[in-house]
């Protein structure tokens, strides 16, 4: 199937500070890709939806601000969590489909620590 | 968005097959049903999907009822891998993928 991947894996940051994660589609293009975040036991959560070349659009409760979405190219989409706080600590999925209709395929997570 | 039911859990042995249910009794005549699964601490894995007919893959069947009313994973043979999350998801015309609490299947040696 489909390789998506994310980067760090995992990230430890000091309150305060934003934290950028990245999301490939290595093998296929993807004009849309979505946002998750999962608490531990929890499941996942749908956070935005980033769009190549024009603004994401967030689900109802999540802050557009607080959590900045660049999808600059079809093939990596950004989070950025700016000044973040230990309740932002979670496990962020991204995924990304080659096109409407077709499965999506999700990343590998990153764990975000926030001390 | 059209909500799923699944078990919160269920047991099999290796080698056996195991079952998984999931009802959705107000699904649109335009929803496709879709399977995930998860591993611990890892993303979500594709398993099927399907829209009126039973579907066949690599790593499983999707039996669909003919109303659409409910439908059933069938992992043929499970082995000590197949123990994750297995989620069950409409995905309507918005594409977007809304998981709910999943059935955790354990697979005894």
């Amino acid at each position: 199937g489909a390789v998506v991947s994310q980067h760090p894996s995992r990230v430890i940051c000091k309150s305060g500070t934003s934290v950028k994660i990245e999301c490939r589609s290595l093998d296929f293009q993807a004009t849309t890709m979505f946002w998750y975040r999962q608490f531990p036991k929890q499941s996942l959560m749908l956070m935005a939806t980033s769009n190549e070349g024009s603004k994401a659009t967030y689900e109802q409760g999540v802050e557009k601000d607080k959590f900045l979405i660049n999808h600059a190219s079809l093939t990596l989409s950004t989070l950025t969590v700016t000044s973040a706080h230990p309740e932002d600590s979670s496990f962020y999925i991204c995924s990304a489909s080659p096109g409407r209709g077709h499965e999506q395929f999700f990343g590998p997570g990153t764990r975000l620590t926030v001390l | 968005d059209a909500k799923t039911t699944q078990p919160n859990s269920m047991e099999s042995n290796e080698e056996e097959p195991v079952h998984l249910p999931c009802n959705h009794s107000t699904i649109s005549g335009t929803d496709y049903i879709h399977w995930y699964r998860q591993l611990p601490s890892q993303g979500p894995e594709y398993v099927i999907h399907g829209l009126t007919s039973n579907v066949n893959n690599r790593m499983a069947s999707l039996a669909i009822a003919e109303d659409r009313k409910s439908s059933t994973l069938i992992l043929h043979r499970a082995t000590l891998r197949d123990a994750a999350v297995y989620y069950c998801i409409l995905l309507s015309n918005d594409y977007k993928l809304s998981f709910g609490a999943g059935t955790t299947v354990t697979v005894r040696a």
